[in-house]
């Protein structure tokens, strides 16, 4: 089976740029969870989505916004790009709200010029 | 609200030595507590957890961990240390009483370099 995928995996965006970035789960999960990871720290908390809901907010700024489809697929977006939000972005899924075993993808690294 | 300090930013052994890995949390009741594990260019791969229960718990590749509610501490150990186990190992505990469940909150890491 086909674990949490990511794409893309490598992005290079200017500061003030838009930026999507796409998620798709493991089948049969529903919930899926964003994370930021800076270089030399360990990854923080963005979003969590359920049943296209979401269903907690870390602190991060409105620029962050996150949507999840029909197909439990989730996308991130990130507005007016900071040199700041450069990092390894993390998706997981888990199999309900509930579910406390997340499964992380590879991630998408977003270097912003 | 949650924390996780891992104490040693960077540890250094032989191969065949043994390892262990500090973890210390803050949270108000019984915590859910993960160890994951990076290597470079990858995500993350859940090792083991702690739900409840027996509190040595057992992992993938050998390792274990043991936690400790006086000491509010989960580390992790392995008896003798493979070249391949060389990676960065993340303490994590997951928010079960709260509102975001899905949330969880990691250590800064430590990184794992094995000698030959």
């Amino acid at each position: 089976d086909a674990g949490v995928t990511q794409s893309p995996t490598h992005l290079i965006k200017t500061r003030g740029q838009h930026v999507t970035l796409r998620c798709s789960p493991i089948s049969g999960h529903k919930s899926v969870s964003w994370y930021q990871q800076v270089l030399g720290q360990g990854p923080q908390f963005i979003f969590q989505y359920y049943e296209k809901e979401e269903r907690g907010r870390g602190n991060f700024p409105d620029r962050f916004s996150a949507r999840q489809f029909p197909n439990y697929s989730s996308e991130l977006n990130v507005n007016a790009l900071l040199l700041g939000d450069s990092a390894l972005y993390l998706c997981a899924s888990s199999f309900s709200l509930r579910a406390q075993i997340q499964y992380f993808g590879a991630g998408t690294r977003l270097s912003v010029l | 609200a949650q924390s996780v300090t891992q104490p040693d930013i960077h540890i250094t052994v032989s191969e065949g030595a043994s390892l262990e890995l500090r973890c210390n949390y803050s949270y108000g009741a019984t915590p859910y507590l993960f160890w994951y594990v990076q290597s470079p260019g990858q995500g993350l791969q859940l090792l083991l957890k702690y739900f409840s229960g027996d509190t040595l718990v057992q992992g993938i590749k050998g390792f274990e961990a043991e936690f400790k509610r006086s000491q509010s501490s989960f580390n992790l150990r392995k008896p003798s240390v493979h070249w391949s186990d060389a990676a960065e190992y993340f303490c994590a505990v997951g928010d079960a009483g709260g509102t975001s469940y899905g949330k969880l909150t990691f250590g800064q890491g430590t990184i794992l370099t094995v000698h030959p």
